[in-house]
Formats: C-alpha cells, structure tokens, sequence
C-alpha cells in the first residue's frame, strides 16, 4: 500500500525568509502522480502541482519550487521570500493510476505559519 | 465551465439523524471520489464512483455511509444516524477517465453533529 509522510507538522517563519515543505512517499508501482495542494484558513483545497514519476525536472512557478528525488522517494515543497498570504496547510499526495482509479493518498498536512 | 459545485456547504446535524451531502461533478466527468477530513488531519478517500457503478468504497465505513452518482443529478453521500465523530469536511473531487492523475476538488461540505 502506498503512503506518504510529511514529518513537519508545524513550521513558522518570518515574512520574506524561505522555508522548505518535506514530503516523503512509498510506493511499489513504478508509474505514479505526486500532488501539492494548498489548504487556506478558508478550507478549500487549492491545486499546486503535478508531477509524474517519469518527470524527475525539478519546476519552478513564480516565489515556488519543487524539488523531485525518486532516490530518496522524495518530493519537497520550498517557498522563496514567504509571504502572510502563504500561511495555510499544505498536502502532499500520491496517486497510482491503478485501472483508472486515481484515488489520492494524502500526507497528514504541514501547517505554515507566515508571521509579518 | 462551472467547477465542481457541493451542497450544502455547511451542515448541522442532530445525533441519529441523516446527513445527505451532494456533488455535481464538472461537465463531462463521469467520474467522482469523496474524501473526507477529520479536524487537524489529512484527506481520506472514502468511494470513488462512475455514473452508476460503485468502483472502489474500500475507504467507506461498512455502517451507516453510503453513496451513488445516479444516470441523472449529482453524487450523493448519504450518512445515517449520524455521531459525533462524524463531523468532518466532506470533499468530492471529478475527472475525466483520461489517465493523468488530474482531479478538481469542490469546496467541501462542513458537517457538525451536535
């Protein structure tokens, strides 16, 4: 079964420095999708990113950037010049593709803390 | 094109009555899976369904949760004689069967038991 860790459960910075979201997974399917998705304190789930397991190019969007690892089965999250408007929970999953059915593994969340 | 639409977006519930929560898919998806979100945790998948046909409800309690997405109208997630530990955020998300992970998620529906 597939699984996905992201160990920090809390994490506050000061405006403007940069943090870094850690996601770690497990799977023995060799073809999957890894997501970010960001939780305001308004609770809608807002989408981020994509990945697929044959893309291992790190992106970047903007103040954003991933950083994909299959050596280490890793997929961090990291936040340039951090803004109060970042301040969110934030999820890491994984999706298997299996026979069509997409269903999503979530991470327990990263709640950030942006403090002005 | 409208996204993902849920209502009611906010629920309130007596214990032991029924919760009905429902999701209209985005146009042309046939194909829905509901999560839901305990307080301070992370999203569990619950059902994933296509039009008519239940195709994976491994995540579902085998009592008192079910669910459908009818031909016509939207998905239902049906909750009987509710309990406290059901209040949670209820999220749908729909996709199209086009292989590449893509899902769009509703805004959720806020179920309280009280």
């Amino acid at each position: 079964a597939q699984k996905v860790t992201q160990a920090q459960t809390e994490i506050s910075v000061v405006e403007k420095e940069d943090v870094t979201l850690d996601c770690v997974y497990e799977t023995r399917d060799t073809t999957y999708y890894l997501f970010w998705y960001k939780q305001p304190p308004s609770g809608e789930l807002v989408f981020l990113i994509r990945r697929n397991s044959f893309d291992e190019q790190n992106e970047i969007s903007g103040r954003y950037s991933w950083n994909f690892q299959k050596s280490t089965s890793s997929f961090n999250f990291t936040i340039t010049a951090s803004q109060v408007v970042d301040s969110a929970v934030y999820f890491c999953a994984l999706t298997l593709l299996n026979f069509g059915n997409e269903k999503l593994t979530f991470g327990t969340g990263t709640r950030l803390t942006i403090i002005p | 094109n409208a996204g993902v639409m849920q209502n009611p977006r906010h629920l309130v519930r007596r214990r032991g009555q029924e919760a009905r929560l429902r999701c209209s898919p985005m146009k042309g998806h046939s194909h829905v899976y509901w999560y839901r979100q305990l307080p301070e945790e992370g999203l569990k998948f619950m059902v994933y369904l296509q039009k008519e046909n239940i195709i994976d409800e491994s995540g579902m309690p085998k009592e008192r949760f079910s669910a459908e997405f009818p031909k016509e109208g939207p998905s239902i997630l049906r909750i009987q004689q509710v309990v406290r530990g059901d209040s949670a955020a209820y999220f749908c998300a729909s996709s199209l069967p086009a292989g590449n992970g893509e899902q769009y998620f509703g805004p959720g529906t806020r179920l309280t038991v009280t």
